[in-house]
């Protein structure tokens, strides 16, 4: 059973930083690319970025490129997501979900895991 | 970046219904158009991927069609366990999500 599993959240005041991990297990972690979506409080989904096999791909949605950082840990199957610059505009649901690259969607996604930007 | 423009925004139907929900591209997406469903609990759940292929475990009454810019998701018979948010979602990068639509119980 695919098995996506997000931690790190929590509260964090502004300006600070915060990295969320993605535990995975249930498949072969270091055959598929993996990404980050949020959902901030009333709004629809928003693709953070994607990260390929072997790291040497990460793509992020332009707004984001200067403030996260996705990274993973084949050895350990899991994958980070580093946020500085913290913001009240980044409070949100982040999501961790295993992505199917060659058509482009993600088949597999975590709970999710809350982080709230405040002081 | 593509924008997506999901309608209506919000729908009311009652059990057993007929559902359709859209998903306009702001530029050809050559079929790279999922949907998914996300439930009051956080739970996120693929159902279609390219335009029409329904995953594995999802439900036959759930289908989707479209081409070039428009694209679409039909619930061929509402039952309670469907209500629920969906997402339309576009596959050049970067991904970009439509703005859902909310499905309530009339």
């Amino acid at each position: 059973e695919v098995k996506l599993v997000e931690s790190g959240g929590g509260l964090v005041q502004p300006g600070r930083s915060l990295k969320l991990s993605c535990a995975a297990s249930g498949f072969s972690f270091n055959d598929y690319w993996m990404g980050w979506v949020r959902q901030a409080p009333g709004k629809g989904l928003e693709w953070i970025g994607e990260i390929n096999q072997d790291s040497s791909t990460i793509n992020y949605t332009p707004s984001l490129k200067d403030k996260f950082t996705i990274s993973r840990d084949n050895a350990q199957n899991t994958l980070y997501l580093q946020m500085s610059k913290l913001g009240s505009e980044d409070t949100a649901i982040y999501y961790c979900a295993r992505a199917q690259r060659r058509v482009c969607y993600f088949d597999y996604w975590g709970q999710g895991v809350m982080v709230t930007v405040s002081s | 970046d593509i924008k997506m423009t999901q309608s209506p925004s919000s729908l009311s139907a009652s059990l057993g219904e007929r559902v359709t929900i859209s998903c306009r591209a702001s530029e050809n997406i050559n079929n790279y158009l999922s949907w998914y469903q996300k439930k009051e609990d956080g739970s996120v759940k693929l159902l279609i991927y390219h335009t029409s292929r329904l995953q594995p475990g999802a439900p036959s009454r759930f289908s989707g069609s479209g081409s070039g810019k428009d694209y679409s998701l039909t619930i061929s018979g509402l039952e309670s366990e469907d209500i629920a948010t969906y997402y339309c979602q576009q596959g050049y990068t970067p991904w970009t999500f439509g703005g859902g639509t909310k499905l309530e119980l009339k």
